[in-house]
């Protein structure tokens, strides 16, 4: 079965850097889309960046471009997202998502939680 | 890149039907048929829904119905259940690769 597993997250100063693994399983990985999204504590979704199964394409949502940056290892099944010069508001729990075709998200990890905080 | 409209709750009885709209622009929903939805119970992750306006992933109960008219998409949950009850998510291709979410729902069965 498809399994999406986060590692990486913790407590960070701001203006610090973390980075996020995403261990991947049971698809075709390296023929996938993969995203990542975050949610803010009792807040909605959020989604952050999204790299094509060659990881030729990456893009990024506004509030992230810049200082986060998002890659995959094929020959490993690992996506990843550097996360740089982190805020306040980047405080949230981090998801990563499978999305082979459409634009949807088929299966999503359990997330891993980032708190930036002095 | 702006969110989705989303009503913040929704709510009805066992049995009843309910639909929560979602909102957007000629940019996103009304440019593409990428709409998808995605239930959440607390503490737990997303679960994908409907995708591409109204097709049902396998595994999701055909009480679940999508649909989408010019810039606003709708989901419909016939015959409630108490295990419905959860915030529900919409999200659409916005163009160059990107994706947008709604605020999200808190769908209630009394």
């Amino acid at each position: 079965q498809v399994q999406l597993v986060e590692s990486g997250g913790g407590v960070v100063q701001p203006g610090g850097s973390l980075r996020l693994s995403c261990a991947a399983s049971g698809f075709s990985f390296s023929a996938s889309g993969m995203h990542w999204v975050r949610q803010a504590p009792g807040k909605g979704l959020e989604w952050m960046a999204f790299i094509r199964y060659h990881g030729g394409t990456k893009s990024y949502a506004d509030s992230v471009k810049g200082r986060f940056t998002i890659s995959r290892d094929n020959s490993r099944n690992t996506l990843y997202v550097q996360m740089d010069t982190l805020r306040v508001e980047d405080t949230a729990v981090y998801y990563c998502a499978v999305s082979p075709s459409a634009w949807r998200f088929d299966y999503w990890g359990q997330g891993t939680l980032v708190t930036v905080s002095s | 890149q702006s969110a989705l409209t989303q009503p913040p709750s929704a709510s009805g009885s066992p049995g009843q039907s309910v639909t929560i709209s979602c909102t957007g622009t000629s940019s996103d929903i009304g440019d593409y048929n990428y709409v998808s939805w995605y239930q959440q119970h607390p503490a737990k992750a997303p679960k994908l829904m409907i995708s591409e306006v109204s097709k049902r992933p396998s595994g999701v109960p055909d009480r679940f119905s999508g649909s989408k008219s010019g810039n606003t998409a709708s989901l419909t949950v016939s015959g409630l259940q108490a295990e419905d009850e959860a915030d529900y998510y919409c999200s659409s291709y916005a163009g160059s690769n990107s994706v947008v979410f709604g605020g999200g729902t808190k769908l209630t069965v009394l």
